[in-house]
């Protein structure tokens, strides 16, 4: 069965420095991938996805992630954080033809001035 | 801007009663799922549809919840009885087929 693993559960940085979140999962026959971001008190909004073709996938407030399918990784990195980064980001993962997300545990990335 | 909406927003009940959610997935989107987020378990799905019609629902206690779909603009989850320990956020979600998974701002449940 599909497992998501993000192994740091927080990550504190510094503003404008640059950060990377890990994701792994441990099935790649053929997947899609997801990062969500959820704020306080709300709900998980879409960061970018990896459906098929270029491995870089580019989304909003400048985050991008790389699917690399041979470490079966999607690790998610934006070159210089914002205050307004703090947030728990969410990694997920759906195997091709079914409809269910497996979501990792989290990681709280905390955004010091 | 299409978005899932649930309500209520925040719900307060004591123990024994009956608790309804409501979710309007996105108009054209014909998978709907049900999650629960605590700090303890963190998301957990538990029930999801296609077309109406339940694909899955064995993440869901089965002898105090149940979900449906009465039509396409609607989807519920019940609670009854309710228990402290159904105490979470539930989220609904809706997606197009099986790609992106869109979320609702969440229901805020407290069982005193």
């Amino acid at each position: 069965a599909q497992s998501v693993t993000q192994l740091d559960s927080q990550v504190p940085v510094f503003e404008e420095a640059p950060v990377e979140l890990r994701c792994n999962y441990s099935s790649s026959v053929s997947v899609y991938l997801f990062w969500y971001v959820q704020y306080p008190n709300q709900g998980l909004q879409l960061l970018l996805k990896y459906l098929s073709g270029s491995t870089l996938v580019k989304g909003i407030n400048g985050f991008e992630a790389e699917f690399n399918k041979s470490q079966t990784s999607f690790h998610l990195r934006k070159p210089s954080v914002h205050i307004s980064d703090t947030a728990e980001y969410f990694c997920a993962v759906s195997d091709r033809g079914t409809y269910k997300y497996i979501f990792g545990t989290g990681t709280r990335l905390k955004v010091l001035a | 801007d299409a978005r899932v909406t649930q309500t209520p927003r925040d719900k307060v009940t004591e123990m024994g009663q009956e608790v309804t959610m409501r979710c309007q997935p996105i108009l054209g989107h014909n998978t709907v799922f049900w999650y629960r987020q605590t700090m303890m378990q963190g998301l957990e799905l538990l029930a999801y549809f296609r077309n109406r019609a339940p694909l899955d629902d064995s993440g869901m206690p089965k002898d105090r919840f149940s979900a449906e779909m009465p039509d396409a603009t609607l989807a519920t989850l019940k609670i009854q009885p309710s228990e402290p320990r159904d105490s979470a956020v539930y989220f609904c979600a809706s997606a197009r087929g099986e790609e992106t998974q869109y979320f609702g701002p969440g229901t805020r449940l407290l069982v005193l």
